[in-house]
């Protein structure tokens, strides 16, 4: 599997943007990004995927490089609910028989008053 | 976004006792489901995956006979952890999806929180 590097960490300030980096050096023509969130003790919550271009939702933005080979989520205004840890997956097509997704460490948010 | 349930949310048990958890696609049908353990501090693992009237795929190293997954239609999906031992007791996570082909998204239950004593 494409594997994904993400700091253990980062914090931010309540209002404020957020970055969230993803590397993924080993990434493949087909694999999508993914980016899913979980809060404490609670299942993980879809954020946001896509392939090449940039992708904007209501809950983020996902910034592609050319390359593909990271990625950046983007939190435009950080509220306390947004902290969270954030995982940053790589998957292929879901219509082949090694489709999963499989789980990093991913980046917990701290994000402060 | 979808809606997935799971039932029970928590559960106690003692050693030896069998153990169901179900999960439901409240508002779609889905393809495929997907269950997930997860111990304290660390990241998810994914367990199996399964299609409505098929047997399920485990991953390497979850033994199938302890983990017994039923998925008899395209909304539910049970996970029966069989004699369950203190090792056992995780957070249980099952994801429900509408598989295309293509980037289709996962969607995940709240969990359900398993102690075995």
């Amino acid at each position: 599997d494409a594997k994904t590097t993400q700091p253990n960490s980062m914090e931010s300030n309540e209002e404020e943007p957020v970055h969230l980096p993803c590397n993924h050096s080993t990434i493949s023509g087909t694999d999508y990004i993914h980016w899913y969130r979980q809060l404490p003790s609670q299942g993980p919550e879809y954020v946001i995927h896509g392939l090449t271009s940039n992708v904007n939702n209501r809950m983020a933005s996902l910034a592609i490089a050319e390359d593909r080979k990271s990625s950046t989520l983007i939190l435009h205004r950080a509220t306390l609910r947004d902290a969270a840890v954030y995982y940053c997956i790589l998957s292929p097509s879901s219509g082949g028989s090694n489709y999963k997704l499989t789980f990093g460490k991913g980046t917990l948010l701290t994000v402060n008053p | 976004g979808a809606v997935v349930s799971q039932h029970p949310s928590w559960v106690i048990c003692k050693s030896g006792t069998s153990v169901k958890i179900e999960c439901r696609s409240l508002d779609f049908q889905a393809t495929t489901m997907f269950w997930y353990r997860q111990f304290p501090k660390q990241s998810l693992m994914l367990m199996a995956t399964s299609n409505e009237g098929s047997k399920a795929t485990y991953e390497q190293g979850v033994e199938k006979d302890k983990f017994l997954i039923n998925h008899a239609s395209l909304t539910l999906s049970t996970l029966t952890v069989t004699s369950a031992h203190p090792e056992d007791s995780s957070f249980y996570i099952c994801s429900a999806a509408k598989l295309r082909g293509g980037s289709d998204t996962q969607y995940f239950g709240p969990g359900t929180r398993l102690t075995v004593l």
